[in-house]
């Protein structure tokens, strides 16, 4: 059974560091992962998907890595901002689309 | 667009009273899923639907029901509600590998 696992659960950092989300799952048999964004209230937005075949993919100061052989994914961002300050989860997905959740990086960036 | 809506955002109920927890996507997507997110805990599916009348049990579906009879609305039914179905329930709609979400209802159970 795929298990996916985000390390650390928070994490504080000062404004206009450079900082590192894990993802790690347990089954190299996806068919892409995705990064998610939820600010406390909201619904959940899709920052960044990155297909099987791929390596890495961006947005902005976002960078979103995927090594399928170790089962692991990081999502880089660059020059924080107090609003990037949310919860950050990731989530594999099957063949069928079915998706896998992590439970989620709460991030704070201090002003 | 609307996106996805979901009422209501807040709901308490006591232990065995039933309710029903709106969704509805003006995106014409065909894919629609009920997850429950629980502290500490990845969101969980519980019921997912390809397509008007059609529907299916995701990972947790004990204690939910689901109707499908439009591709725009995808309720969900709690039938007689637990403590252990305290909870935040985001409904959302799928375009291809896009998944786009509601704001989430939070529902107490005491």
């Amino acid at each position: 059974k795929q298990e996916v696992t985000q390390i650390p659960a928070a994490l504080s950092v000062p404004e206009g560091e450079n900082l590192v989300l894990n993802c790690s799952f347990t089954d190299s048999a996806i068919y892409n992962l995705q990064w998610f964004r939820q600010d406390p209230g909201k619904g959940l937005t899709s920052l960044l998907l990155i297909q099987s075949s791929q390596r890495e993919q961006t947005s902005g100061r976002l960078n979103a890595s995927l090594d399928k052989s170790s089962g692991r994914s990081t999502l880089y961002i660059a020059a924080s901002q107090p609003g990037d300050s949310a919860t950050y989860l990731c989530a594999v997905s099957d063949s069928n689309y079915q998706l896998i959740w992590g439970a989620g990086t709460k991030l704070i960036i201090k002003p | 667009n609307a996106g996805v809506t979901q009422t209501p955002k807040f709901q308490v109920l006591k232990t065995g009273q039933s309710m029903t927890l709106q969704c509805a996507q003006d995106m014409n997507h065909e894919y629609m899923s009920w997850y429950r997110q629980d502290p500490g805990m990845g969101l969980r599916l519980i019921h997912y639907s390809v397509g008007a009348g059609i529907t299916d049990q995701g990972e947790v579906p004990n204690g939910y029901n689901v109707s499908r009879s439009t591709t725009e609305d995808f309720p969900l039914r709690l039938l007689s509600a637990a403590p252990s179905q305290t909870s935040v329930y985001f409904c959302a709609s799928r375009d291809g590998t896009v998944q786009y979400f509601g704001p989430g209802t939070r529902l107490t159970v005491t």
